[in-house]
């Protein structure tokens, strides 16, 4: 079974432009997840999804940041403009059960390094 | 803000050697507990979701305790093997918030 899949999994990028992060969640799964992982803050949780629809985005970082999801196969998050403090590994998750009370299934992650 | 702690924040053990780590939690409003296994350059895998006091899993040589009144979690590793050093991620969600958090991990090493 295919799992969560993300691209790209490497994006080198200068700061000032427009950055787009996929996501595809497992098929049947009704939540999905948008985490950022790095070494000082660890995994933190920047929005996330109830059958497409956005419950909490408290940790969106700022408006720079923003993430769609057009249906239930297909999310993406999006940085205008990028900035080298946005420089990390993003990742996907995708639950079959709506908020947290299920297992998260995690995609490779998104490595972003913004000059 | 809902802190979750882990510790140790690095392990290193030998090979045979049992070993614990410690999550601690805000126990009030407590719905789940949450421990992932991060191998290097792979993605976080689930081992345990458990949303009871006093539940125990256990998968394998590794085990978890859930006291949601104190606000802890133990994993134990039996036997440690080398294949078993990765990170371990405790996360924690309460009722209502549908926010999990993450801790920041006990990074094990097991040597030869």
């Amino acid at each position: 079974d295919a799992g969560v899949i993300q691209s790209p999994r490497h994006e080198v990028t200068e700061m000032g432009q427009e950055v787009t992060l996929r996501c595809k969640p497992i098929s049947g799964h009704n939540s999905l997840f948008w985490y950022r992982q790095t070494m000082m803050r660890g995994l933190e949780l920047l929005i996330y999804f109830n059958n497409n629809v956005p419950i909490d985005d408290s940790g969106m970082p700022e408006d720079r940041f923003s993430a769609k999801m057009p249906n239930a196969s297909f999310s993406t998050l999006k940085i205008q403009p990028s900035e080298p403090r946005d420089s990390a590994v993003y990742f996907c998750a995708s639950s079959p059960r709506q908020g947290m009370g299920g297992e998260l299934f995690f995609g490779e992650g998104s490595r972003l390094t913004v000059l | 803000i809902l802190n979750v702690e882990q510790s140790p924040q690095s392990l290193h053990v030998q090979e045979g050697d049992s070993t614990n780590f410690t999550c601690s939690f805000p126990s009030s409003n407590f719905y789940a507990l949450h421990w992932y296994r991060w191998e290097t350059a792979k993605s976080p895998e689930a081992l345990f979701v458990m949303t009871l006091n006093g539940d125990e899993k256990k998968k394998g040589r590794i085990s978890a305790t859930l006291n949601t009144k104190e606000g802890y979690s133990y994993l134990y590793i039996k036997g440690s093997q080398p294949e078993d050093s990765a990170t371990y991620l405790c996360a924690f969600t309460t009722g209502g918030g549908n926010k999990l958090t993450f801790g920041t991990g006990t990074q094990l090493k097991v040597e030869l």
